[in-house]
């Protein structure tokens, strides 16, 4: 099943930008992560923010998090063109699984 | 941080043939290990929970005859796809995660399958 909803699909920017992506999610939840995933690669974690806090920063990374939405946001600041990859949200089901929202492909332009 | 290792990375096979998928825990026991599947430019979506030891937890629509999933050790779980059709081909993705990965949950760098 799929629970985080992510928009926009599809976000190009010029390098230098701001990239913000947004997830929605339908249960309750402990925690939300966002992973990257390069084309055709694995996935790499990027930031878990608990459900008792509302903001978490690592290096250009920005992730806010509201429980009453439901929803959650990942900022990177000043993208590189090696932020190209996509992006997804994913919250933790009973039994410890990981359930994915929809990604958002993220294009940095040089 | 922790690695897990899938092969093969790539695999071509014929229609109808079985075509099997490792996933090893290189530094840590997965008493646990999830096997996702990934069309292009597409979510990933959960097939299976399998914990070390006993049947793996299929979600629901995914043929458990079709993709077995064995984890016999702490290291290690296969993913078999039997009778391979053209539709079978997808990128597929193990995860694992355990008590001594601190409950972390890893992710191997994929499989992509091919059926011709």
């Amino acid at each position: 099943s799929q629970q985080g909803e992510e928009d926009p699909q599809a976000l190009s920017i010029q390098e230098g930008e701001n990239a913000t992506m947004n997830c929605s999610y339908k249960t309750s939840i402990n925690n939300l992560q966002w992973y990257r995933q390069n084309s055709g690669r694995g996935l790499v974690h990027l930031i878990l923010i608990r459900s008792n806090e509302r903001e978490k920063h690592s290096g250009r990374l920005r992730v806010t998090l509201d429980t009453s939405k439901k929803s959650s946001s990942l900022l990177i600041t000043a993208s590189r063109a090696a932020d190209t990859a996509s992006y997804f949200c994913a919250t933790v089901e009973y039994g410890n699984k990981l359930v994915f929202g929809a990604g958002t492909i993220l294009r940095v332009k040089s | 941080g922790a690695v897990v290792s899938q092969h093969p990375s790539r695999v071509i096979c014929k229609s109808g043939t079985s075509v099997k998928i490792e996933c090893r825990s290189l530094d840590f026991q997965a008493t646990t290990m999830f096997w996702y599947r990934q069309f292009p430019k597409k979510s990933l979506m959960l097939m299976a929970t399998s914990n070390e030891g006993s049947k793996a937890t299929y979600e629901q629509g995914v043929e458990k005859d079709k993709f077995l999933i064995n984890h016999a050790s702490l290291t290690l779980s296969t993913l078999t796809v039997t009778s391979a059709h053209p539709e079978d081909s997808s990128f597929y993705i193990c995860s694992a995660t355990g008590p001594s990965s601190g409950n972390t949950i890893y992710f191997g760098e994929g499989s992509w399958l091919t059926v011709v």
